[in-house]
């Protein structure tokens, strides 16, 4: 049972261009979701977040957008850079009031080509 | 500041020998997390926890144990490997604000044969 799914497993966009990366989500308890970038060999590393209360969130290059009755969210790059080629995997957590367990997506791999 | 810190980065274990993944974090985080990501699948919750002493079981517990007797440490422990516990492993903590998302290690690679 995939909750959280990022159905394009990779994507390949010109330098300069905007990257797009699509994620949806099933379950309704989720409450805030994140983006997380990973290199080959590294850890994830926390990129940008937004909370259910807000339909947008940016910050420098990156901005995610919720459409919470579609449950869908994307992470948008504008301009998207060589540096950004990466997986990025988009991830969710409920409102427990507990640890904030997140969920994972399978990761969508993006390749900026020059 | 180191972050979270995973030892080993690579290991290679026979079917039904144990092991410890280690995990450590300095940034005195009460929440640790340890995740598996197998090929082409996202991260699979194995264990967490919400502060020593305290642990709980994610989604794919089985095979495995933690424990949490200090705020920095939370190791991972294969009992009798399996050739399904080939895998990375990741750790990670994270602070109660969950605006600043988890801080993962650089994960360990695990081949069981």
């Amino acid at each position: 049972d995939q909750q959280v799914k990022q159905n394009s497993p990779s994507l390949s966009v010109q330098e300069g261009r905007i990257s797009i990366l699509n994620c949806d989500y099933t379950n309704s308890m989720f409450d805030y979701f994140l983006w997380y970038k990973k290199y080959p060999a590294e850890g994830p590393t926390f990129l940008i977040s937004i909370s259910s209360i807000k339909d947008k969130n940016e910050d420098g290059r990156f901005t995610v957008f919720l459409n919470k009755s579609a449950k869908h969210l994307s992470l948008h790059i504008v301009p998207s850079q060589p540096g950004d080629s990466a997986v990025y995997f988009c991830a969710a957590s409920p409102n427990t009031g507990t640890a904030s367990k997140l969920t994972f997506g399978t990761g969508t791999r993006l390749q900026v080509t020059l | 500041n180191a972050g979270v810190t995973q030892t080993p980065k690579f290991r290679i274990l026979k079917i039904g020998q144990s092991m410890t993944l280690q995990c450590t974090q300095d940034m005195n985080h009460n929440y640790m997390y340890w995740y598996r990501q197998d090929p082409g699948m996202g991260l699979k919750l194995i264990y967490y926890s919400v502060g020593a002493g305290i642990t709980d079981k994610g989604e794919v517990p089985n095979g495995y144990n933690v424990s949490r007797s200090t705020t920095e440490d939370f190791p991972l422990r294969l009992e009798l490997a399996a050739p399904s516990q080939t895998s990375v492993y990741f750790c990670a903590s994270s602070s109660p604000d969950r605006g600043h998302g988890y801080t993962f290690g650089s994960g360990t690679r695990l081949t069981v044969v």
